[in-house]
C-alpha cells in the first residue's frame, strides 16, 4: 500500500531561517510521481512540484529547493531565508504512474514569524 | 475566469438538506476530483472522473453523489447528511493520465457546515 508521512506537524522559524520540510513514502512501484503542494490560509492548495522515480535530480526554484533520495524514499523540501509568506500548510503528496489516485501526507504547518 | 473555481465558497444546512457543490475548471483538462479536507484528517481523495466517466470512489457514503456532465464542470450532490460530514470539500483538475501522473489544480473550496 501506498504511504505518506510527515512526521512535522508544525514547524516555526523567524523570518530568514532556512527550514526544511520532511516527506517519506512507501510504494511497491517502480514507477511513482511525488509532488509537494502549498495550501496558504486562503485554503488553495498550490502545486510548487512533481518529479517522477527516475529522476533523482535536486531541483532549485529560487528559494525553494527539493531532495529526492530514492535509497530513503525521502523527497524533502528545504525554503531557504524564510519569508512571513511562506506560512502555509505544505502537503507532499505520492501517485502512480498512469493511475489519478493520490496520496497526500497529513502536512506540515509552517509558521514563519516577522 | 481562470483556473479551477467552485461555488459556493461557504455553505450550512441542515442534515434533511438537499444541496449541491459545484466546480468548473478553465484548463482544458479532463480528470477532475472531488477531496474532503477535515480538521484531523489528512486530504481524502473522494471521487475522480477522466473525460467524464467516474473511475475512482473511495468507498464514498451514498449520501454523496457525484455528477460530471462534461469535462469542465463536476458537481456533488449532497443529501441527509450528517455532522460529521462538515470539513472543507476540494475541487481539482489535471491533464488525463496518458501512462504519467499530473500534478493538480485546486479550486478554493467550499466550507460546508452541517447543523
Amino acid at each position: 500500500a501506498q504511504k505518506v508521512t510527515q512526521a512535522q506537524t508544525e514547524i516555526s522559524v523567524v523570518e530568514k531561517e532556512d527550514v526544511t520540510l520532511d516527506c517519506v513514502y512507501e510504494t511497491r512501484d517502480t514507477t511513482y510521481y511525488l509532488f509537494w503542494y502549498k495550501q496558504p490560509p486562503s485554503g488553495e492548495l498550490v502545486f510548487l512540484i512533481r518529479r517522477n522515480s527516475f529522476d533523482e535530480q535536486n531541483e532549485i526554484s529560487g528559494r525553494y529547493s527539493w531532495n529526492f533520495q530514492k535509497s530513503t524514499s525521502s523527497f524533502n523540501f528545504t525554503i531557504t531565508a524564510s519569508q512571513v509568506v511562506d506560512s502555509a500548510v505544505y502537503f507532499c503528496a505520492l501517485s502512480e504512474a498512469g493511475g489519478f489516485k493520490t496520496i497526500f501526507g497529513a502536512g506540515t504547518r509552517l509558521f514563519v514569524k516577522a | 475566469e481562470t483556473g479551477v473555481t467552485q461555488t459556493p465558497r461557504h455553505l450550512v444546512m441542515g442534515m434533511t438538506n438537499k444541496k449541491s457543490l459545484k466546480c468548473e475548471q478553465h484548463l482544458g483538462h479532463n480528470a477532475m476530483y472531488w477531496y474532503k479536507q477535515s480538521a484531523k484528517k489528512p486530504l481524502e481523495l473522494m471521487f475522480v472522473y477522466n473525460f467524464k466517466e467516474q473511475t475512482e470512489n473511495n468507498s464514498v457514503p451514498s449520501r454523496f453523489s457525484p455528477e460530471c456532465p462534461n469535462s469542465s464542470h463536476l458537481f456533488l450532490h449532497l443529501h441527509t447528511l450528517q455532522p460529521e460530514d462538515s470539513a472543507l470539500y476540494l475541487c481539482a483538475s489535471s491533464q488525463d493520465s496518458s501512462g504519467r501522473s499530473y500534478e493538480q489544480y485546486f479550486g478554493p473550496g467550499t466550507r460546508l457546515t452541517v447543523t
